[in-house]
């Protein structure tokens, strides 16, 4: 799987939006962009995945560039409760079964 | 809706001594995958079963085992535990080989 970066740490204000980049410059075409949450030591949450075109759930949006070498994650409103850990993965499921968890974001949501 | 169950929760045990974690993946999930999270570090595969067949296997320790019973949850079997062994321990799973894995609360592990 390809290697991703992600910003070390970022603030956001609550109810703002939040935008998190990630880089995936490797990429293969038949892996997908993962993003997963972990909010102080509970399991990591699934939040949305996407190949090439953008996705949206009712937790986040995920924009995927054209060449597919960078995304960033949306988060609409940002509530207090969305400071965690944020995890951008490359996966395809295929040959290798293991998510290949980096160092993520660490997003701080400020009242 | 359902989601990953881990037992137990919170376990302590001495140096030497075995544990042996469960997981009951979500209903229909017939895959399951384990990670270990050390302190301040970021969860690292174990290994991965799907359809009671060892599927994937990353740095997991010679004295750890798993497997994956017929109504498909699974269980890691961790003898001589060592002082370092203690992290926590994530089950996930998944609807077939290779979906989007869906993690459990974990197993805080602590070895004295």
């Amino acid at each position: 799987d390809a290697k991703t970066t992600q910003p070390t740490s970022m603030d956001c204000a609550e109810g703002r939006a939040a935008n998190l980049p990630c880089n995936h410059s490797t990429i293969s075409g038949n892996e997908y962009v993962y993003w997963y949450r972990q909010i102080h030591s509970q399991g990591p949450q699934y939040i949305i995945h996407g190949l090439k075109n953008n996705e949206t759930n009712e937790m986040a949006s995920l924009i995927i560039t054209e060449d597919r070498k960078s995304s960033t994650l949306i988060l609409p409103h940002a509530t207090l409760r969305d400071t965690a850990v944020y995890y951008c993965l490359s996966y395809s499921g295929a040959g290798s079964y293991q998510l290949t968890f980096g160092k993520g974001t660490k997003l701080s949501v400020i009242p | 809706a359902a989601g990953v169950i881990q037992s137990p929760r919170h376990l302590i045990k001495e140096k030497r001594e075995t544990a042996t974690l469960k997981c009951y993946p979500i209903p229909r999930h017939d895959t399951v995958y384990w990670y270990q999270q050390g302190p301040g570090q970021d969860p690292q595969f174990l290994i991965s079963f799907y359809e009671k067949m060892q599927s994937d296997k990353g740095s997991i320790p010679d004295r750890f085992s798993a497997q994956q019973f017929s109504d498909y949850h699974s269980e890691l079997n961790m003898s001589s535990l060592e002082l370092g062994d203690s992290a926590l321990y994530f089950c996930a799973s998944s609807l077939g080989f290779g979906e989007t894995q869906y993690f459990g609360p974990g197993t805080r592990l602590l070895v004295l």
